[in-house]
């Protein structure tokens, strides 16, 4: 079975351009969570849906980051427009247990 | 607010020798403690669980709630448990919150 993809892998635009990544959680699994790993430092928490539901949308750091899930199913998160401090790694995870997270292999966004 | 702490940026044994990284947290509830793994060029997976109380790969963790730590350790160090360690709690949101990582390096 497939675990949690995430497209692209790695996506470099420069500041001011939009970006949108995608998560496929693995099927059936009712929980998304987005988080990020800003250089150096920690991974953070950025927004966790229950099917197409916003559970928890506390870790979203501004406006310019809009995160959806249609259907329940795929999760999109777009950045417009991207600056530089959101340079990092994005990860994906899903879980149908709770706290038993499975991660995506994550997205490498570079904003020039 | 919720913390975790993992005072090592880099940890660096022979193999062979023992390991622990070390692990704090700060938390008010009663929380669940988790250990991740990031080898090179694979994605975070989940090593152990406190509530599992489980050895994986001969690593344990106890939680120490008097002291509030998860450390975890092994007692003989091999070169594939090289790799980025991050201790994680989950709070009473299911949301989790990581530690900045321990990079573990194992040399021959």
């Amino acid at each position: 079975e497939a675990g949690v993809t995430q497209f692209p892998s790695h996506s470099v635009i420069e500041k001011g351009q939009t970006v949108t990544l995608r998560c496929d959680p693995i099927s059936g699994h009712d929980n998304l969570y987005w988080y990020r790993r800003v250089m150096g430092k920690e991974i953070k928490f950025l927004l966790h849906f229950v099917k197409e539901s916003k559970q928890d949308e506390s870790g979203m750091p501004n406006n310019r980051f809009l995160a959806e899930r249609t259907g329940g199913t795929y999760s999109t998160l777009k950045v417009q427009p991207a600056e530089l401090e959101d340079s990092g790694v994005y990860f994906c995870a899903s879980s149908q247990a709770r706290s038993l997270q499975f991660f995506g292999p994550g997205t490498r966004l570079t904003v020039l | 607010a919720q913390r975790v702490t993992q005072p090592e940026k880099l940890l660096s044994v022979f193999k062979g020798a023992p390991v622990e990284l070390k692990c704090n947290y700060s938390y008010s509830g009663s929380p669940e403690l988790f250990w991740y793994v990031q080898y090179s060029r694979q994605r975070l997976q989940l090593l152990l669980r406190h509530i599992s109380r489980e050895s994986i790969k001969g690593f344990t963790a106890d939680l120490n709630k008097g002291e509030t730590s998860f450390h975890l350790k092994k007692p003989f160090a091999q070169e594939e448990d090289s790799a980025m360690y991050y201790c994680a709690l989950s709070d009473n949101t299911d949301k989790l919150i990581f530690g900045t990582g321990t990079r573990l390096q194992v040399f021959p």
